[in-house]
């Protein structure tokens, strides 16, 4: 399975924009990017997925970079309900096993009142 | 209601006991996961399903059973709980696209005193 590299922790403020990143420098060219987030004594849920093209969804925006091994999550005004741990997933469009979702240690988000 | 439910959602339980966990659900998805979170840390893959009587291991199987008779259903059976499986456990469900979201049930906690 191609592996995903993000930060332990991050914080920012409440109202600014915050920058998630994820690297995966073996990402497969039928990988799917996908980020669920888990906010406290809950199950995770979805945020967003791309798989070229940037992305846009009510929630965030997914900026992928242009070779495809990295990507960023983008919550353009952070609230404290957006203070959680958030995952950034690869999924093969090309294999069975490509819907394990295979979850690494992800990003501790904090916001700050 | 549609969705995907976990029960108990809280289970104390004695060592070498048998403890079943039950996910549910209503769209009929091929695919159907179990995960454990054990405090402070990410998901972990116990057991995947493709489809009705396909089951598969992921990272941390040992100590676990499942079974999926049933699309909507997909029980997780610890024959002889440990201590070492105190943890909250995570239900999902996909329809198994690459490119789609995945669901999550609320977690089951679960107690082995």
């Amino acid at each position: 399975d191609a592996k995903t590299t993000q930060p332990n922790s991050m914080e920012s403020n409440e109202e600014e924009p915050v920058h998630l990143p994820c690297n995966h420098s073996t990402i497969s060219g039928t990988d799917y990017i996908h980020w669920y987030r888990q906010l406290p004594s809950q199950g995770p849920e979805y945020v967003i997925h791309g798989l070229t093209s940037n992305v846009n969804n009510r929630m965030a925006s997914l900026a992928i970079a242009e070779d495809r091994k990295s990507s960023t999550l983008i919550l353009h005004r952070a609230t404290l309900r957006d203070a959680a741990v958030y995952y950034c997933i690869l999924r093969d469009e090309g294999e069975t096993s490509g819907s394990r979702l295979t979850f690494g240690e992800g990003t501790q988000l904090t916001v700050n009142p | 209601d549609a969705g995907i439910t976990q029960s108990p959602r809280y289970k104390i339980t004695e060592t070498g006991r048998q403890v079943t966990l039950m996910c549910h659900q209503t769209w009929s998805h091929s695919y159907m996961f179990w995960y454990r979170q054990d405090l402070g840390h990410g998901l972990r893959l116990i057991y995947y399903s493709a489809a009705a009587d396909i089951t598969d291991k992921g990272e941390v199987p040992d100590g676990y059973v499942v079974s999926r008779s049933k699309t909507e259903n997909f029980p997780l059976t610890l024959e002889s709980a440990t201590r070492s499986q105190t943890s909250v456990y995570f239900c999902a469900s996909t329809d198994g696209a690459a490119n789609t979201e995945a669901f999550f049930g609320q977690g089951t906690r679960l107690t082995v005193v």
